[in-house]
């Protein structure tokens, strides 16, 4: 069975400052992909970064990133730079047959 | 560039009654899907349908159905609404049932059930 796990349900960062949401998985599948999703108080969620597991490079869009450890399962996403635009919920997910997500990081940056 | 729509966006029911949730996509999309997200428990899969006529169960199929005549449309009822399936309800798409590609999302509907 597949699964994510973020164990952090709640975080703060100063604004500028750089921060990083954890997100392990676990999957038997060779070929996977990993995503990362931003739900703001509005409650829409946005699409925010994509890795495949076949992907060399370590996936980035401005000021995310994802840091992509295939050997410890981890795929943890990072924020420069924090704006206070990006307190939101956080989640992360896996497809296999399926589209997996984690229970989600609460993110509040603290002007 | 309407995307995935949702109706309704919200809904109050009486126990034991039914309702359907509206789904349609203009994306031509083959996989389309249906969550609920509750405090604590991010969103888990209800049911999900990788083209006209396919449909299968997620991790919380009970109490659900759902259909899909075709390509643009995926409803879901509840057959006899419970106070457990008070959440809020996500419908979501994406091109092909292939690993890559991303979901997209219509805006929700929050249901609940008294």
């Amino acid at each position: 069975a597949q699964k994510i796990t973020q164990t952090q349900p709640g975080m703060f960062v100063q604004e500028k400052e750089a921060v990083t949401l954890d997100c392990t998985y676990d999957t038997s599948d060779p070929s996977y992909g990993l995503f990362w999703y931003k739900q703001p108080s509005s409650g829409e969620m946005i699409f925010l970064i994509y890795q495949g597991s076949y992907d060399q490079q370590n996936a980035t869009e401005g000021r995310y990133s994802l840091n992509f450890q295939k050997a410890r399962k981890s795929a943890n996403l990072v924020i420069s730079a924090s704006q206070l635009g990006d307190s939101a919920m956080y989640f992360c997910a896996m497809t296999g047959n399926q589209f997996y997500f984690g229970t989600g990081t609460s993110l509040t940056v603290i002007p | 560039n309407a995307g995935v729509t949702q109706t309704p966006k919200f809904q109050v029911l009486k126990t034991g009654q039914s309702m359907t949730l509206q789904c349609a996509q203009d994306m031509n999309h083959e996989y389309m899907s249906w969550y609920r997200q509750d405090p604590g428990m991010g969103l888990r899969l209800i049911h999900y349908s990788v083209g006209a006529g396919i449909t299968d169960q997620g991790e919380v199929p009970n109490g659900y159905n759902v259909s899909r005549s075709t390509t643009e449309d995926f409803p879901l009822r509840l057959l006899s609404a419970a106070p457990s399936q008070t959440s809020v309800y996500f419908c979501a798409s994406r091109p092909t049932r292939a690993n890559t590609g991303e979901l997209f999302f219509g805006e929700g509907s929050r249901l609940t059930v008294l």
